[in-house]
């Protein structure tokens, strides 16, 4: 079955600092990835989304990139975070038509 | 343009008691809808999903929803909460699209149960 790793669960990190959360699958393969951020009390804002590697979407504008160097891991950047990149970051594939299979996600606190 | 409103921010509910979360959508053509749900800092999981047929979905953890196409609703119901089903609760449209953005989540409904 296919499962989501994420990491790391928690993170603290100064502004300005740089940032690199990383998301591996496996029991899949070539899946449709996504990245998707949680802000306090909101819903879900659906940041990157990649059909391959190399392959990335995104039109929201922002102060993070994704990347996908290998078929099963998608990686989550910034070279300068913000207080307002503070949030939840998950990330999921996509299971079936349209269908998300998320990770547990990652706890991202800007101070 | 995809749209989905969940219209309760918060709920809060006896255990025993009934429940029934609200969602809205707005799509041009029969869409995707699923509920999914949160448990505190953890990922998102699916419940239940409608893709076609029968209108009433049955879902995990005795959730169950129904497409209501003239009311463009997809309420999720459940016939008696548990303690542990305090949650945040997401509904979610998605569209059969080659373009990214195929699924568009609600803001979320949070539910509180009280024993």
């Amino acid at each position: 079955s296919q499962t989501i790793h994420q990491w790391p669960a928690t993170l603290v990190q100064p502004v300005g600092s740089p940032l690199s959360l990383e998301c591996t699958v496996e029991g899949t393969s070539n899946p449709n990835l996504y990245w998707y951020r949680q802000a306090a009390g909101r819903g879900l804002q659906l940041l990157f989304y990649s059909v391959g590697i190399g392959q990335i979407s995104s039109e929201v504008p922002q102060n993070l990139s994704a990347s996908r160097p290998q078929d099963r891991q998608f990686i989550l950047s910034s070279k300068k975070l913000l207080l307002s990149d503070s949030g939840f970051y998950l990330c999921a594939l996509e299971a079936g038509p349209v269908e998300a299979f998320f990770g547990q996600g990652t706890r991202l606190t800007v101070v | 343009a995809q749209s989905v409103t969940q219209p309760d921010i918060h709920i809060t509910v006896s255990e025993g008691a009934s429940l029934e979360l609200r969602c809205n959508y707005s799509y041009g053509a029969t869409p995707y809808l699923f509920w999914y749900v949160q448990s505190p800092g953890q990922g998102l999981q699916l419940l239940l999903k409608y893709f076609s047929g029968d209108t009433l979905v049955q879902g995990i953890k005795g959730f169950e929803a129904e497409f209501k196409r003239s009311q463009s609703s997809f309420n999720l119901r459940k016939p008696s909460v548990h303690w542990s089903d305090a949650a945040e609760y997401f509904c979610a449209v998605g569209a059969m699209k080659t373009s990214y953005d195929k699924v568009i989540f609600g803001p979320g409904t949070s539910l509180s149960v009280i024993p």
